[in-house]
C-alpha cells in the first residue's frame, strides 16, 4: 500500500487526452516536489515531469504536470501507442524519506 | 553523459546478505548536491525507494527496511555499495540505481541504471 495513490489503470484512443492523478498528503505532495517516471515495458523507469511542471530537455510538450494542494496530476495530450507504459509519481515524505505511487499502466485503445 | 550500471549476484539464498555496486560515470560523487539512490521493483509490481546516499556522505533511508541497509560510497571508484542483509524471497526484484543533482533537477532521480534481477531463492 503506497503513501501516494494514483488509479491502476486507464486508457483512451490515439491522439485523445488522458490524466494520471497522484493524490499524497501533506507531509509529502503538499510539501515537496512532484516527479513523474515513465517506465516502457522491459525498460528502467525515466524521468518524465520534475518540480512539479517541469520537463527535462528531450520530452515533448505533449507531457505535462501539475500539483493542487496534496496532489499532483501527469496529462499526456496527442496519445501515441508508443505512450503505452506505466507511470509512476514520486515525492519526499517527510523530507527524510522518498516515496513512489503504487504506478498507473497506460493503454492506449 | 551520464551513466549508472548496477552489478550483483542474481540468486542469493534466504537469510545470505546481498551486495550491489552501482559504478557511474559522468558525474563525482563528490560535487555539492550530487547524490545516488536506489530502489527496487518485484516482478509485475511498483517501485519502491531504498536509499540515498549524497556528496557529503549524509545518507536515507527507508524506514521499513533502515535496519537491513547499509549504504557506502567509494568517490574515488565512482561506486556506490547498497548492502541488504537477511534476504528473504519477498525481497526479489529488479534493483536499480539512480543519479539525483539537486542543482539541476531539485527532487528528482533524472538518469537510471539499467538495473539487475536479483532472486532469493533456497
Amino acid at each position: 500500500q503506497s503513501v501516494l495513490t494514483q488509479p491502476p489503470s486507464v486508457s483512451a484512443a490515439p491522439g485523445q487526452k488522458v490524466t494520471i492523478s497522484c493524490s499524497g498528503s501533506s507531509s509529502n505532495i503538499g510539501n515537496n516536489y512532484v516527479s513523474w517516471y515513465q517506465q516502457l515495458p522491459g525498460t528502467a523507469p525515466q524521468l518524465l515531469i520534475y518540480d512539479n511542471n517541469k520537463r527535462p530537455s528531450g520530452i515533448p510538450d505533449r507531457f505535462s504536470g501539475s500539483k493542487s494542494g496534496s496532489s499532483a496530476t501527469l496529462g499526456i495530450t496527442g496519445l501515441q501507442t508508443g505512450d503505452e507504459a506505466d507511470y509512476y509519481c514520486g515525492t519526499w515524505d517527510g523530507s527524510l524519506t522518498w516515496v513512489f505511487g503504487g504506478g498507473t499502466k497506460l493503454t492506449v485503445l | 553523459q551520464i551513466t549508472l550500471k548496477e552489478s550483483g549476484p542474481t540468486l542469493v539464498k534466504p537469510t545470505q546478505t546481498l551486495t550491489l555496486t552501482c559504478s557511474f560515470s559522468g558525474f563525482s560523487l563528490s560535487t555539492s548536491g550530487v547524490g545516488v539512490g536506489w530502489i527496487r521493483q518485484p516482478p509485475g509490481k511498483a517501485l519502491e525507494w531504498l536509499a540515498l546516499i549524497y556528496w557529503n556522505d549524509e545518507k536515507r533511508y527507508s524506514l521499513s527496511l533502515k535496519s537491513r541497509l547499509t549504504l557506502t560510497k567509494d568517490t574515488s571508484k565512482n561506486q556506490v555499495v547498497l548492502i541488504m542483509t537477511n534476504m528473504d524471497p519477498v525481497d526479489t526484484a529488479t534493483y536499480y540505481c539512480a543519479h539525483r543533482d539537486m542543482g539541476i533537477y531539485d527532487d528528482a532521480f533524472d538518469i537510471w541504471g539499467q538495473g539487475t534481477m536479483v532472486t532469493v531463492s533456497s
